[in-house]
């Protein structure tokens, strides 16, 4: 079993449509991200949080620690937003070099 | 802003052939990282490094050896290319200073095919 399983795997939204992808992970950690990764390749940093929520812009992300559970919210959709959403986890002793256990990545598409 | 830069976005090679894939970050990160990208798959650690000339294996180093001469570039070789290396791969880095709290910087990867 994957110590971080996405879900959906695969989520195609109209434009204007409130969005949940959902985290969610088996071992202790420090922290939570999640990253978008555009096609042709790039990956970004949107969150990173250890408790409770975060918000950016039309992003929303919460965690709940006891449950082992994240989610990330897109509100009012857009085209743009179309990517693939990964969630990743830092391992409580990840060591000094940060790292992280990712999940399979959920693939967003937006119609206009 | 954090720059990690790879020196291709796509790359075709021979089997057999041994391969260099660069990446050169700018912040003065410790913390830098090899990845390969399969669909179905997702982010699978090969090596990373913490420190110059430092070096740890990830969850697949089999087939790949890395280097890192200089803090701000860590390369990764492939010994003898061969077609199950054929990948996206994509470098990242970090600052150690409290290490889970810290995002991973990407570069924008390398689509490698091994023909």
């Amino acid at each position: 079993k994957n110590e971080v399983e996405q879900s959906p795997q695969n989520l195609t939204a109209q434009e204007g449509e409130f969005i949940t992808i959902n985290c969610s992970y088996s071992v202790g950690i420090s922290a939570l991200h999640w990253l978008q990764q555009h096609p042709g390749g790039g990956i970004v940093s949107l969150f990173m949080l250890s408790s409770g929520k975060k918000k950016h812009g039309r992003l929303i992300a919460t965690i709940n620690i006891q449950e082992k559970h994240s989610s990330l919210h897109i509100t009012a959709s857009h085209p743009r937003d179309s990517a693939v959403y990964i969630c990743a986890v830092s391992p409580v002793g990840g060591g000094s070099q940060g790292n992280l256990i990712f999940g399979k990545g959920t693939k967003l598409s937006v119609k206009p | 802003d954090v720059k990690v830069t790879q020196s291709s976005r796509y790359l075709v090679k021979r089997t057999g052939e041994k391969v260099f894939l660069e990446c050169v970050q700018d912040m003065d990160h410790e913390n830098m990282f090899w990845y390969r990208q399969d669909p179905g798959l997702g982010l699978r650690l090969i090596y990373f490094s913490y420190d110059v000339k430092m070096k740890e294996k990830g969850d697949i180093p089999e087939g790949y050896s890395v280097s890192r001469e200089k803090k701000e570039r860590f390369s990764l070789i492939l010994e003898s290319a061969s077609t199950n290396q054929t990948s996206m791969y994509l470098c990242a880095s970090s600052l150690a200073g409290q290490a889970p709290y810290q995002p991973q910087h990407f570069g924008d990867g390398t689509r490698l095919s091994i023909l």
